[in-house]
């Protein structure tokens, strides 16, 4: 089972910035988490990843509670190419680090 | 750079019959993987390897076969297909299982009728 819990769910207005929340409570001390999307069924594409501090890079920002508890991925400036399946996942030790996917959060960027 | 390729695109197949899905990377990853995801689900791991020569079963292996001879190839086959197997298929490879980030295919659409 996926270790991760996200909205179903999220609309954000084109040029505002997407902020999707996951809650990871049981995460241990070195597990990763990390982001993927998945647009109209392609394949899934990275994103995001990190362990205890917080992340940026060219596509958006990782913000990982203190606690380690919860994240936050935050895209900053969302266009319509951005609607897209998000899934947050803890890179799981004890199954050989695979990666267990969630549901995810449907993200629809309106105009 | 092709990255990861997955053939063939699309597939219809009879109940009974069997085909392989091929997956080949240029990326001299060692790790590969393939996934299927059903309809509004997230990915299920079928099976994995982590270099050439070494195997291992996911969380969904029943009615799959893998094999792994070189570093590039990693084919998934399916014998007597049956509905249930009806989904699309994603391969994926990394360089690694830690603080790496996997690369996938664009998926195999398969439909058992």
């Amino acid at each position: 089972d996926a270790k991760t819990t996200q909205p179903p769910s999220m609309d954000c207005a084109e040029g505002r910035a997407a902020n999707l929340p996951c809650n990871h409570s049981t995460i241990s001390g070195n597990e990763y988490v990390y982001w993927y999307r998945q647009i109209h069924s392609q394949g899934p594409q990275y994103i995001i990843h990190g362990l205890k501090n917080n992340e940026t890079n060219e596509m958006a920002s990782l913000i990982i509670t203190e606690d380690r508890k919860s994240s936050t991925l935050i895209l900053p400036h969302a266009t319509l190419r951005d609607t897209a399946v998000y899934y947050c996942i803890v890179r799981v030790r004890d199954s050989n680090y695979q990666l267990i996917w969630g549901a995810g959060t449907k993200l629809i960027i309106k105009p | 750079n092709a990255g990861v390729t997955q053939t063939p695109k699309f597939r219809i197949l009879k109940i009974g019959q069997s085909m392989t899905l091929q997956c080949a990377q240029d990326m001299n990853h060692n790790y590969m993987y393939w996934y299927r995801q059903d309809p509004g689900m997230g990915l299920k791991l079928i099976y994995y390897s982590v270099g050439a020569g070494i195997t291992d079963k996911g969380e969904v292996p029943n009615g799959y076969n893998v094999s792994r001879s070189t570093t590039e190839d990693f084919p998934l086959r399916l014998e007597l297909a049956a509905p249930s197997q009806t989904s699309v298929y994603f391969c994926a490879s990394e360089k690694g299982t830690m603080n790496t980030e996997a690369f996938f295919g664009q998926g195999t659409r398969l439909t058992v009728v």
